[in-house]
């Protein structure tokens, strides 16, 4: 099984500033015929679905704002937002789809210092 | 519009069986694989199953293996997962979601069903 793992757990950041979650996968998840990573990250507010953002490492979902940007290849990955904002409070995971069983990072959650 | 909606999600006792449909609508249901995940009360997200559009993958978690059965009715536009067996563990909001596009199960999820509660206990 490929094992996520994200830090940090938390994240305090001021407002308009830049704030970074990694993920680290236990094998890579870069598949080698298409040089895809199959690499995902979600957005979960409270009470709420979880709502993709970055699929493939780096493409951003339609709607997304341009302030969230995914990089990373391999094993290693990163979700930076480049200036928070009030409304990007939530818990951000990372989620592998490259081979079952299909997992997820353990979570970050996002605040406003 | 693409939409899921999950049904069923009940409190239950332990050793008890449970299934719960998730209704689809929006898009040609027999041409994507969808997912169910899972989300323990405070707890992160945890794939449970999926399975491909027309039913002939099928994969499950080990935490469930065994115990759930996921299955699909096309003409319906409904998937189901049978839960037997229920633990204090299981206790959960589930989530079915629906695989980004209609060429293989190992896609992203693009769009998730609002959850159905599920609670295990005596």
């Amino acid at each position: 099984d490929i094992v996520m793992t994200q830090s940090p757990d938390s994240l305090a950041v001021s407002l308009g500033e830049r704030a970074t979650i990694n993920c680290k996968s236990s094998q890579s998840v870069l598949y080698s015929s298409n040089k895809r990573n199959y690499l995902a990250w979600y957005q979960q507010k409270p009470g709420q679905p979880p709502k993709v953002l970055i699929y493939w490492a780096s493409t951003r979902e339609s709607g997304v704002p341009d302030r969230f940007s995914g990089s990373g290849s391999g094993t290693d990955f990163a979700l930076t937002i480049s200036s928070l904002q009030a409304e990007d409070v939530a818990v951000y995971y990372c989620q592998q789809y490259y081979s079952s069983p299909l997992t997820f990072g353990g979570g970050t959650k996002v605040e406003i210092k | 519009q693409v939409q899921l909606v999950e049904s069923g999600g009940d409190v239950v006792q332990p050793g008890m069986s449970l299934r719960l449909s998730c209704a689809a609508s929006g898009f040609t249901f027999n041409t994507f694989a969808i997912y169910w995940v899972r989300q323990a009360p405070g707890k992160g997200l945890e794939w449970v199953a999926l399975i491909s559009s027309d039913g002939s993958a099928i994969h499950y978690a080990d935490s469930v293996k065994g115990r759930v059965s996921i299955s699909r009715d096309n003409p319906k536009n409904t998937l189901y997962l049978h839960m037997n067996s229920l633990r204090a563990e299981d206790t959960a909001v589930y989530y079915c979601a629906r695989a980004s596009s209609s060429d293989s199960y190992y896609r992203h999820f693009d769009y998730w069903g609002q959850g159905a509660l599920v609670t295990v206990s005596s």
